[in-house]
């Protein structure tokens, strides 16, 4: 099991170029999320999804949009890159089964928009 | 939304010594979770304790719904405790967690 994966690792932008974050898993999980984590700070939900073709918005969704066209698959976008947009970007899939629940996360995607 | 403050937002310890972290949450709560963040920005699940009591080796936890609050107690630190501890809820009806800012912690040698 590879678990939650995320690709890129690293990644720089212009202001105003596009991008899409890219999260798989392989756990059979219903559930997908991404976050964005400031300096300093907490996690703050972006979007998430509970199956397969189904999307969310959570705190901060401005500026992003999200896909789901495959269970597996969780996918961040940036239509137009702005500063303010410089974090690192967590994904995470959960799951809830025999009396607990558990939420699993990727490695982070480092973005910088200049 | 529901509200979740941890405290203390900083903690130094020494090798040995034993800590409590606190989460207060805003509004009753059906999940609550723990996670420790590495040094490495890394995000481990440690607890999932909507209610109760657990325990994991030198790490424990205890929510008292009714009281609004979780307790984390980590008791003979090492040095690979170091790292933020979030505290994590969702509320009733909710299908995400909401994230407290976290206690940063650091134990040293």
């Amino acid at each position: 099991n590879a678990g939650v994966t995320q690709t890129p690792k690293f990644r720089v932008l212009k202001t105003g170029q596009s991008m899409t974050l890219l999260c798989a898993q392989d756990m059979n999980h219903e559930y997908m999320y991404w976050y964005r984590q400031d300096p300093g700070m907490g996690l703050r939900l972006i979007h998430y999804s509970v199956g397969e073709g189904t999307t969310a918005k959570g705190e901060v969704p401005d500026g992003y949009n999200v896909s789901r066209l495959k269970k597996q698959n969780f996918l961040l976008g940036l239509e137009s890159a702005a500063p303010s947009q410089t974090s690192v970007y967590f994904c995470a899939s959960r799951v809830a089964r025999d009396g607990t629940d558990t939420q699993y996360f990727g490695p982070g995607t480092r973005l910088t928009v200049l | 939304g529901i509200q979740v403050e941890q405290s203390p937002p900083d903690l130094i310890l020494q090798e040995g010594a034993n800590s409590t972290l606190r989460c207060n949450f805003s509004d009753s709560v059906n999940n609550l979770q723990w996670f420790h963040q590495n040094p490495w920005g890394q995000l481990i699940n440690l607890f999932y304790i909507p209610s109760g009591t657990k325990q994991n080796g030198r790490l424990s936890a205890t929510t008292v719904a009714t009281e609004r609050y979780s307790l984390l107690y980590i008791s003979s630190s090492q040095t690979t405790d170091s790292g933020v501890y979030f505290c994590a809820v969702e509320g009733t009806g909710r299908r995400a967690l909401t994230f407290g800012s976290g206690t940063r912690l650091q134990v040293q040698p």
